[in-house]
């Protein structure tokens, strides 16, 4: 399994400014992803995020407000732009080797209040 | 569009009996199931998973059983313990695309 570490662990931030949230994987993964986990809702995937290149975003999330890098294998960033207090939610970045079936392992994530 | 649901936000059983959350989806082409485990400030933890392939997959205490014509699974737990006190996730992949449920906030009683 691999472990996962995120930081910052929480944050409170004022309206209209960006965060960036680092996630480290001890070990190499194939694929990396972030997810949002708002109040009481279950988690939903932002993006995976690619090596090298631009990520993968899912419907309703966009580049210029999730920027998201992945420099190696095994770092990755994830930019809330701009933010309102409707991004205050749960940031989580995951990894998996992707194989069939293969269980992504996530970090302890970035709980991010904005004010 | 939600595509996996678990309709019960929460459920409450005594030490040493069973445990039985559920989940629906509704994509038929998901190929596998998965069960993580989140405890407050943590990230969700691995637990179970399950190939469409299969209608059950034991592990210790933890049972997952899937009905696909039902397009239903659920996550049996017995005997109950206290540490098992936690929010339950399932999930469905395809190609190593998951989609969650909203959780189960499960409370296990002395």
């Amino acid at each position: 399994s691999a472990v996962i570490s995120q930081k910052p662990s929480r944050d409170i931030c004022q309206r209209g400014t960006s965060l960036t949230i680092q996630c480290q994987v001890d070990s190499q993964v194939t694929m990396m992803f972030w997810y949002r986990q708002q109040p009481g809702q279950s988690l939903t995937l932002i993006a995976t995020a690619n090596q090298g290149s631009e990520a993968t975003y899912e419907s309703g999330f966009v580049i210029d407000k999730f920027p998201i890098s992945r420099p190696n294998l095994t770092f990755s960033t994830l930019t809330v732009s701009n933010m309102s207090p409707e991004d205050s939610s749960i940031y989580l970045c995951s990894g998996s080797t992707g194989g069939a079936g293969e269980t992504q392992y996530f970090g302890p994530g970035t709980r991010l209040l904005v004010l | 569009d939600q595509q996996v649901k678990q309709n019960s936000p929460s459920l409450s059983v005594q030490e040493g009996r069973i445990s039985i959350l559920n989940c629906d989806y509704t994509n038929s082409m998901f190929d596998y199931f998965l069960w993580y485990k989140k405890y407050p400030a943590e990230g969700p933890t691995f637990l179970i998973s399950i190939s469409s392939i299969k209608d059950k997959n034991e592990d210790g205490r933890f049972t997952v059983f899937l009905n696909k014509s039902a397009k239903h699974l659920s996550l049996h737990i017995v005997p109950s313990q206290p540490g098992d006190s936690a929010v339950y996730f399932c999930a469905a992949s395809l190609n190593n695309d998951m989609r969650f449920g909203a959780g189960t906030r499960l409370t296990v009683k002395p």
